[in-house]
């Protein structure tokens, strides 16, 4: 039973191009999180949600759109890939003293 | 955010305990201190996470300063399974419900040596 999980878990694109990543969590929480690792290996939060309401936007740029159709989804589309948008992108969902992180979907923009 | 201070890296035999520590001396009033870890090629874990007193779960011990301003997550037997990095992560408590933002810093990468 997967609680938190992601597709695709690799992804390869060129640059310019649109992608989505999926995420689904079965944990019954109401809280979503999409957290991005790059090459560094740091991990920093993009945006999480609450009951599908943006909560958290960590200033990313507006290429990086989150969708929540309902709380045990929350979709990443990226508009425009670039170099830089290659990373591991984490997805997570939360209670109150503990997130749970899916696999992680690896985005290499050529 | 209040920041953490880690070892950037440790050592450890297998089967024997292992000591994490984590230097938070900025801490405020209300934030707890939480630990994660990230296995190789995997998302970050929750490990264990305390206030004030000392806490103890399946996992892990956390041994908290008096005066909060250092932790030490302490690992009592090392398995060749606790390698990874080791992320020391201050959580505002007063941070609405389950919603909130975990700050990573650079953790401190655990090699287990068999």
């Amino acid at each position: 039973d997967t609680a938190v999980s992601q597709t695709p878990k690799y992804l390869v694109t060129q640059m310019g191009n649109d992608k989505s990543i999926k995420c689904e969590q079965n944990l019954g929480h109401d809280t979503m999180y999409w957290y991005k690792q790059d090459s560094k290996k740091f991990l920093k939060i993009m945006f999480s949600y609450n009951n599908k309401e943006l909560i958290i936007n960590e200033t990313v740029p507006n290429r990086f759109s989150p969708k929540s159709p309902d709380k045990a989804h929350l979709n990443l589309h990226i508009n425009s890939l670039e170099l830089g948008d290659s990373a591991v992108y984490f997805c997570a969902s939360s209670q109150v003293y503990e997130q749970f992180f899916g696999p992680g979907t690896r985005l290499t923009v050529l | 955010d209040a920041k953490t201070t880690q070892p950037n890296s440790m050592e450890s035999n297998e089967e024997e305990p292992v000591h994490l520590p984590c230097n938070h001396s900025t801490i405020s009033g209300t934030d707890y201190i939480h630990w994660y870890r990230q296995l190789p090629s995997q998302g970050p874990e929750y490990v264990i996470h305390g206030l004030t007193s000392n806490v103890n779960n399946r996992m892990a011990s956390l041994a908290i300063a008096e005066d909060r301003k250092s932790s030490t997550l302490i690992l009592h037997r090392a398995t060749l399974r606790d390698a990874a990095v080791y992320y020391c992560i201050l959580r505002d408590g007063n941070s609405g419900g389950s919603n909130y933002k975990l700050t990573f810093g650079k953790g401190t990468l655990l090699t287990v040596n068999p």
